[in-house]
């Protein structure tokens, strides 16, 4: 089926730092949603993006849904020690409209 | 607002036997899904649902059976567990299908010996 290529699948950076992350696929999405998974605990939705080009902030997360409707953006500035878990991207493609296609997330280390 | 619920929290089983795993939303959402999240495979979709009394397969539905009877409740039934199915069980639901968001339980841990 469909996927989302999130890459790498681990990162670490120091407290403070900012990241980025990215999430790409071949085929067009018309939604992109980024969520954030801490341990022994089910997904957050932390930003959802509608229209392409669009740039979202929530704090100090931004996203942008890319302009080619394949890939979405999601970054973090001054990283924080409770920044630590997984995000996960997920995108809904034109057409369907009940589900969701889910990256495998990136697992994001922050150190003090 | 609970949000969404998910209950037991744990549970082990051994091979064969069966279980039912109950997902409750108080959103009035009309859709509701089950996932079953392994390690390097992300989040799969077992079976969902577009509203009371309608039910449909997902990426994994084999092993799987669900129903939803009423509009706040999702089930997700085991008839006979197999070790294979050793994993952590997400429920999530989604308002309308305008609305793309969809809202995650806490998971429950199952261990198939």
């Amino acid at each position: 089926g469909q996927q989302l290529n999130q890459s790498p699948q681990s990162m670490f950076i120091q407290e403070g730092e900012d990241v980025s992350m990215n999430c790409t696929s071949s085929s067009i999405f018309n939604t992109w949603l980024w969520y954030k998974q801490d341990p022994g605990e089910g997904p957050v939705l932390l930003i959802a993006l509608y229209k392409a080009g669009e740039l979202t902030s929530n704090g100090r997360l931004t996203a942008q849904f890319g302009i080619t409707r394949k890939d979405s953006f999601l970054n973090i500035s001054a990283s924080i020690p409770s920044d630590v878990g997984i995000y996960f991207c997920a995108g809904q493609l034109i057409g369907a409209n009940s589900k969701l296609t889910f990256g495998k997330g990136i697992t994001l280390s922050v150190r003090p | 607002n609970a949000g969404v619920t998910q209950t037991p929290k744990f549970r082990v089983l051994k091979t064969g036997q069966s279980m039912t795993l109950l997902c409750a939303q108080d959103m009035n959402h009309e859709y509701m899904y089950w996932y079953r999240q392994d390690p390097g495979m992300g989040l799969r979709l077992i079976h969902y649902s577009v509203g009371e009394g309608t039910t449909a397969k997902g990426e994994v539905p084999d092993g799987y059976n669900v129903s939803r009877l009423k509009k706040q409740n999702f089930l997700l039934g085991l008839e006979s567990a197999a070790p294979s199915q050793t994993s952590v069980y997400f429920c999530a639901s989604r308002r309308t299908s305008t609305a793309s968001e969809q809202y995650f339980g806490p998971g429950t841990r199952l261990t198939v010996t």
